[in-house]
């Protein structure tokens, strides 16, 4: 099974402030990397499918970069918001068709 | 559109009850996926199905089973329960067209199960 890891675990921003994190995965036999962002009490959403090295992804203040060589992506928030208090999964392509998620970084927003 | 659905939403099962979760999607994705969700263990695959008719396992199939029923549907049923399956289950569905085309994954809002 391939690991795929995240970090930090958790973390605590100010409003206002912007913040990043970081998934580690293996960085041979890359399909392709996704980004989610899961609410409480909600299902995973997705926010970016990134499949080439270099890829820059933008949906609104959040940003992702992929470097496939070195097996890491991150997860940019410009002017963090109390609505971005979430947690966010990456998930690693092993095969065409599964995917194997990291534990997620909590984010918490304090006003 | 509902997007995926799944039934129940929660469950109490008493150990070695059986029962089958119930999952559907309307968006004619040819890919459907179970996870559970364990805290402090992220999502983990149980079953997927690629297409109609097909099955396969994931990370822990063990104690389970999984039927696609049609382009629709994929069941996930638990056929003697043990404490051990107490989680939180989610269905997924995606539509992979093949090649190097990755789609996002849409999920369900979950059933939980406690097993005691």
């Amino acid at each position: 099974i391939l690991n795929v890891e995240q970090s930090p675990q958790s973390l605590h921003v100010q409003e206002g402030d912007s913040t990043n994190f970081t998934c580690s995965f293996p960085s041979s036999n890359f399909y392709a990397l996704h980004w989610y962002r899961w609410e409480t009490a909600k299902s995973p959403e997705a926010l970016f499918v990134m499949t080439l090295n270099g890829d820059e992804k933008k949906k609104g203040r959040i940003s992702a970069t992929l470097n496939t060589k070195e097996g890491y992506s991150y997860l940019y928030i410009k002017g963090s918001q109390p609505e971005d208090s979430a947690t966010y999964l990456c998930a690693f392509h092993q095969g065409a068709q599964k995917l194997v998620f990291g534990q997620g970084t909590r984010l918490t927003i304090n006003p | 559109n509902a997007g995926v659905t799944q039934t129940p939403k929660f469950q109490v099962l008493k150990t070695g009850q059986s029962m089958t979760l119930q999952c559907a999607q309307d968006m004619n994705h040819n890919s459907m996926y179970w996870y559970r969700q364990d805290p402090g263990m992220g999502l983990r695959l149980i079953y997927y199905s690629a297409s109609e008719g097909t099955t396969d396992k994931g990370e822990v199939p063990n104690g389970y089973n999984v039927s696609r029923l049609n382009k629709r549907e994929f069941s996930l049923r638990l056929e003697s329960a043990a404490p051990s399956q107490t989680s939180v289950y989610f269905c997924a569905s995606s539509e992979y067209m093949g090649g190097s085309s990755y789609n996002e994954q849409f999920f369900g809002p979950g059933t939980r199960l406690t097993v005691l």
